[in-house]
């Protein structure tokens, strides 16, 4: 399978814990974006990467969450001193340039 | 700013029904359009996309037209299927962020 895949694709957490996700693009694709999507909602865009450099963030994406995508090739997202509102489905999406983007399988967190 | 509105759910059809999910959209500029599918468990595929207008785009007996004239690109399939059951997202992409509707979740029963 050549597909974007992420990990882990469940995850409960503690409130105030930190927790790392882990998000492995196709290949060939130079972009790199994770989405924030809550029950019953679209994905909302958080960042997103060219290769190694982080292009863009949302507001969304507050002081406790960072994102790194060391050599242009895998991602990471960490949320820091997490909250009970960080629980949602964290989606990766990679792309060749500006072309269609393919999404993983997301990562579910829950916060309790 | 740029947005996508679909029509709410959830919808549910008998099988062999036709299907019309409702999506409207703002933009500035002619931004390309999108259909992501997403079934339980699982991340968004994407379904189909129309880069200008007039367009149609199509895939799996589903297809939707790029209407500039009514901002509109509403997904249609002939006749459904028990395995079509998903959530369907409308998207339109203004580069390099993708906005997505709200979603609306289809049901078929055989």
């Amino acid at each position: 399978d050549t597909g974007v895949s992420q990990d882990p694709r469940h995850k409960i957490t503690k409130r105030g814990q930190n927790v790392t996700f882990r998000c492995d693009p196709i290949s060939e694709h130079n972009r790199l974006y994770w989405y924030r999507q809550t029950l019953g909602q679209g994905p909302e865009f958080l960042t997103y990467f060219q290769n190694e450099a982080q292009l863009e963030k949302s507001r969304l994406l507050s002081d406790r969450f960072s994102a790194e995508r060391p050599k242009g090739s895998f991602s990471t997202l960490e949320i820091q001193r997490t909250e009970q509102g960080d629980s949602a489905m964290y989606l990766c999406a990679s792309s060749l340039m500006s072309y269609e983007q393919y999404f993983g399988p997301g990562t579910r967190l829950t916060v309790t | 700013g740029n947005s996508v509105t679909q029509m709410e759910g959830p919808v549910t059809l008998s099988e062999e029904a036709f299907l019309t999910i409702n999506c409207t959209y703002t933009a500035t500029g002619y931004p390309s359009l999108f259909w992501y599918v997403q079934y339980p468990g699982e991340g968004l595929q994407l379904l189909l996309k129309a880069t200008k207008a007039d367009d149609k785009g199509s895939n799996k007996g589903f297809e939707a037209t790029y209407r500039k004239e009514t901002t509109s690109f509403h997904l249609e399939k002939g006749s459904v299927q028990v395995s079509d059951s998903a959530v369907y997202f409308c998207a339109l992409s203004e580069s390099p962020v993708m906005r997505f509707g709200a979603g609306t979740r289809l049901t078929v029963k055989p």
